[in-house]
């Protein structure tokens, strides 16, 4: 079946660093990824949606400055977050819809900024 | 807008049958997705169904989807201690649109 992979599933880091995540889809290709997020004892929200080739759009509430969406190949999309705080600490999670099929997610990335 | 309701809790006996309820409010939903969390872990699929399903079973897994009330339940039989985990609902419109999630269940399993 398809594989989303996502990279890396856990990291720290400081406060004011920024922070890069990577989701490939590693047999298909996919022009649109989703990024989501999860707080603790929260759901899943949508963030954003990662489109090839062109920008990203965020959900409301979102900053775009912040949360960079970077879509440069059909199957690599990399959310980074810039001057992290410990209020970005979540867990992170992508996924691609496969055409025709249903959606694959990344296995996630739990972030703590300390 | 699109939302997805469940309790949030549930608590069974092990051995017994688990069933996990969820409504939806768009109708044009497609697809309809059980995922399981554990703590501190990422999102594993338990099962979907498409919208022109009426069940679907997988082993100890059968998913019930009344179209008409926007209901879907999962049975998960003889529940078992590895079976205590949060289960999220989520649906979707067409395969590229995002999911839209419930908040979860977390059911706990009593030995």
């Amino acid at each position: 079946g398809a594989v989303v992979s996502q990279h890396p599933s856990r990291v720290i880091c400081k406060s004011g660093t920024s922070v890069k995540i990577e989701c490939r889809s590693l047999d298909f290709q996919a022009t649109t990824m989703f990024w989501y997020r999860q707080f603790p004892k929260q759901s899943l929200m949508l963030m954003a949606t990662s489109n090839e080739g062109s920008k990203a759009t965020y959900e409301q509430g979102v900053e775009k400055d912040k949360f960079l969406i970077n879509h440069a190949s059909l199957t690599l999309s990399t959310l980074t977050v810039t001057s992290a705080h410990p209020e970005d600490s979540s867990f992170y999670i992508c996924s691609a819809p496969k055409q025709g099929e249903r959606a694959f997610f990344g296995q996630g990335t739990r972030l703590t900024v300390v | 807008g699109e939302d997805v309701e469940q309790s949030l809790f549930l608590s069974v006996r092990e051995g017994d049958s688990s069933v996990i309820n969820c409504t939806y409010t768009d109708s044009s939903s497609t697809y309809l997705y059980w995922y399981k969390q554990e703590p501190g872990a990422g999102l594993q699929l338990l099962t979907y169904i498409f919208s022109n399903m009426d069940m679907k079973q997988d082993q100890r897994l059968t998913v019930l989807l009344n179209k008409k009330d926007k209901h879907l339940s999962l049975r998960i039989a003889d529940t078992q201690t590895g079976d205590s985990a949060i289960y999220f609902c989520a649906e979707c419109v067409s395969g590229n649109t995002p999911l839209v999630f419930g908040k979860g269940t977390r059911l706990s399993v009593i030995a």
